[in-house]
């Protein structure tokens, strides 16, 4: 059965630390894997990976994808307390009728 | 503006009663899907359209129901079948296959009182 496991569900940090968001899959026929940033309401495109080894990177979120190794981290520098949310890791199934995978996202809370 | 528009925001319901929720898309996306969002759950697909009167189950169908009539609307109906209907509800569409993400809707917040 094709799952996706992010660790850890929830976390807790200061404003001006570092986290590490993690992803690892399970999938039969893997095409991409994608973050999503859910603050309230509808979850928000953050990155697509697609190839390993290759940083995406968007202002102090940057994600990286390990196809070998099956997983993938969401990295964020000097969190704001507008960063907490909800992160979601999807994996894009490499087959015509099927939908996203999710995993049970990560909860994150920056506290000032 | 091109998007999703779920409706209501907020809904309650008495126990035992059907109750539809509205999505509505002017994207002009082939597919929609219906995700259901528990604490701690992440998301859970319900149903999925690829195509106008075509859909298929998710991994938790029992106790909704879908059509697709028109390709700008995947209405979701939460039957009295559904044991544990309370829940955040989240609409999504996707070009295509969905192979370069969703759009999601803004949800639907069901209660049961």
């Amino acid at each position: 059965e094709d799952k996706v496991v992010q660790s850890p569900l929830s976390l807790v940090v200061h404003e001006g630390d570092t986290v590490t968001l993690n992803c690892s899959y399970e999938v039969t026929n893997f095409r991409s894997l994608l973050w999503y940033k859910q603050e309230k309401k509808a979850p928000t495109f953050l990155f697509m990976l697609t190839s390993s080894g290759i940083e995406k990177k968007s202002g102090r979120l940057s994600s990286i994808l390990d196809k070998k190794e099956l997983f993938s981290i969401l990295n964020i520098t000097a969190t704001q307390t507008g960063d907490s949310a909800i992160y979601l890791c999807a994996v894009v199934p490499n087959q015509a009728g099927t939908a996203l995978i999710f995993g049970k996202g990560t909860t994150l809370s920056v506290s000032s | 503006d091109g998007g999703i528009t779920q409706s209501p925001k907020y809904l309650f319901r008495k126990e035992g009663q059907n109750v539809t929720l509205s999505c509505e898309q002017n994207l002009n996306h082939d597919a929609m899907y219906w995700y259901r969002q528990d604490p701690g759950q992440g998301l859970r697909l319900i149903y999925y359209s690829q195509i106008v009167n075509d859909f298929q189950k998710g991994d938790i169908a029992e106790g909704y129901s879908v059509s697709r009539e028109k390709k700008e609307s995947f209405p979701l109906t939460v039957t009295s079948a559904q044991k544990n209907p309370t829940a955040f509800y989240l609409c999504a569409s996707s070009s295509g296959q969905g192979f370069y993400g969703y759009t999601f809707g803004s949800g639907t917040r069901l209660t049961v009182v």
